[in-house]
């Protein structure tokens, strides 16, 4: 089983549409969690941290639930530079490395 | 802001050559340096773990002799690819921690596309 695991699309939704990504990851040593977008051969760039209580930034919200080990991604109102794929990442503490791990990725298509 | 430099973006080589990345931290010092790798379709996949003055330390499953790490200062790391074969094609990106300020950040070099034919 990998250790976070995404849908990976990919999800087609038309501008101004609200779309909900989701991602669960295995070991529960996880401490911290992310989600990244990356387009095409770049390197990811980091969207937000995932909080236990839930965090908005704009048109994007975030929620974690630790007794499940879920996080989710909602974005409102997608716009057409939405279109990416977004990345679930966590990073354990127990092996006291500090490296992410990431999901294989959603890949959004937001169309006109 | 913080930036992480890495070069080269693009390699074609011949089955067999060897090839060097390097991956920068520029404006902070990197103790830890991050090697992934990435196939199409499918997610970054941590190589190795760069520590700056000791042995880097690979993932299950990595060769430590073909994919060869140095990290000799705070500021640079490079990944050599020795003897380079077709199924090593992929999308390599390193990332460094910068533990500087308040809260502990990753960058993230631009990667680097090796085609190995």
């Amino acid at each position: 089983r990998k250790e976070v695991e995404q849908d990976p699309g990919p999800f087609n939704v038309p501008e101004g549409a609200t779309v909900a990504f989701n991602c669960t990851y295995s070991n529960s040593a996880s401490q911290s969690f992310f989600w990244y977008r990356q387009d095409c051969r770049k390197e990811p760039k980091l969207l937000m941290s995932v909080y236990s209580s839930g965090n908005e930034d704009g048109r994007f919200t975030a929620q974690l639930n630790r007794a499940s080990q879920y996080i989710s991604l909602l974005i409102r109102d997608s716009k057409l530079s939405d279109s990416a794929t977004y990345l679930c990442v966590v990073r354990r503490q127990d092996t006291g490395r500090r490296a992410l791990t990431f999901g294989s990725g959603t890949r959004l298509q937001v169309q006109p | 802001g913080a930036v992480v430099s890495q070069h080269p973006s693009r390699v074609i080589c011949k089955s067999g050559t060897s090839v060097k990345i390097e991956c920068r931290s520029l404006d902070f010092q990197a103790t830890t340096m991050f090697w992934y790798r990435q196939f199409p379709k499918q997610s970054l996949m941590l190589m190795a773990t760069s520590n700056e003055g000791s042995k880097a330390t690979y993932e299950q499953g990595v060769e430590k002799d073909k994919f060869l790490i140095n990290h000799a200062s705070l500021t640079l790391s490079t990944l050599t690819v020795t003897s380079a074969h077709p199924e090593d094609s992929s999308f390599y990106i390193c990332s460094a921690r910068d533990v500087g300020g308040a809260n502990e950040k990753l960058f993230f070099g631009s990667g680097t596309q090796l085609s190995v034919l």
